[in-house]
């Protein structure tokens, strides 16, 4: 079964500084995706950024991009300016190609971006 | 607009009842999900439906029951044989396998307590 690690329960970075969010997944496929999600207070699922495995080419969505090491099974979200708004919970998933389908999350990292 | 709606907000169950939470989705996608998310913790697969009258069990099916007789609804019934029910629901849905790049998009949320 595939599983994913995220290591840092928690980090806080100032306004306006870069953050690097850590991930590490286990799997034997080869085809599958990869996504951040972010979870503010509200508690509502916000889809960050997302990797197909068979792109080599890292993601980037306006100030947030992915640093994917396909053989290391590493996939981690670096957020730059970071903006006060930025203050959530990221879950990184994995999602298997075909089959059900189905999201397996890490715990969680809990960011908090200070003025 | 399109997306999906979870009611209520805020459930409270007594012991031996059941309760059942609603998701609904005007997106038209074929795949739906319940996760549970505990605090600390990633979300975790309760049940998925990949067509209409068709369902599979997740990771933590026991003390759950689901139907999905119509493409829009795919409600989760929490049974009193769920004896740790409290935690937070999120439901989610996906276009179909035709569309296997694009990602899920998640409800609101239900927060489910044991009075």
């Amino acid at each position: 079964a595939q599983t994913v690690t995220q290591s840092q329960p928690e980090m806080s970075v100032q306004e306006a500084e870069t953050v690097t969010l850590s991930c590490t997944y286990d799997t034997s496929e080869s085809n599958y995706y990869l996504f951040w999600y972010k979870q503010p207070p509200s508690r509502q699922m916000i889809l960050v950024i997302r990797q197909e495995a068979y792109k080599q080419q890292n993601a980037t969505e306006n100030r947030f991009s992915v640093n994917f090491q396909k053989a290391a099974k590493s996939f981690s979200l670096k957020i730059s300016d970071s903006q006060l708004g930025d203050t959530a919970m990221y879950f990184c998933a994995y999602r298997t190609q075909g089959g059900s389908e189905k999201l397996v999350f890490g715990k969680g990292t809990k960011l908090t971006v200070n003025p | 607009d399109g997306g999906i709606t979870q009611s209520p907000k805020y459930l409270f169950r007594k012991e031996g009842q059941n309760v059942t939470l609603s998701c609904e989705q005007n997106l038209n996608h074929d795949a739906m999900y319940w996760y549970r998310q505990d605090p600390g913790q990633g979300l975790r697969l309760i049940y998925y439906s990949q067509i209409v009258n068709d369902f599979q069990k997740g990771d933590i099916a026991e003390g759950y029951s689901v139907s999905r007789e119509k493409k829009e609804s795919f409600p989760l019934t929490v049974t009193s044989a769920q004896k740790n029910p409290t935690a937070f629901y999120l439901c989610a849905s996906r276009p179909g396998h035709m569309d296997s790049n694009q990602p899920q998009h998640f409800g609101d949320g239900t927060r489910l307590s044991i009075l």
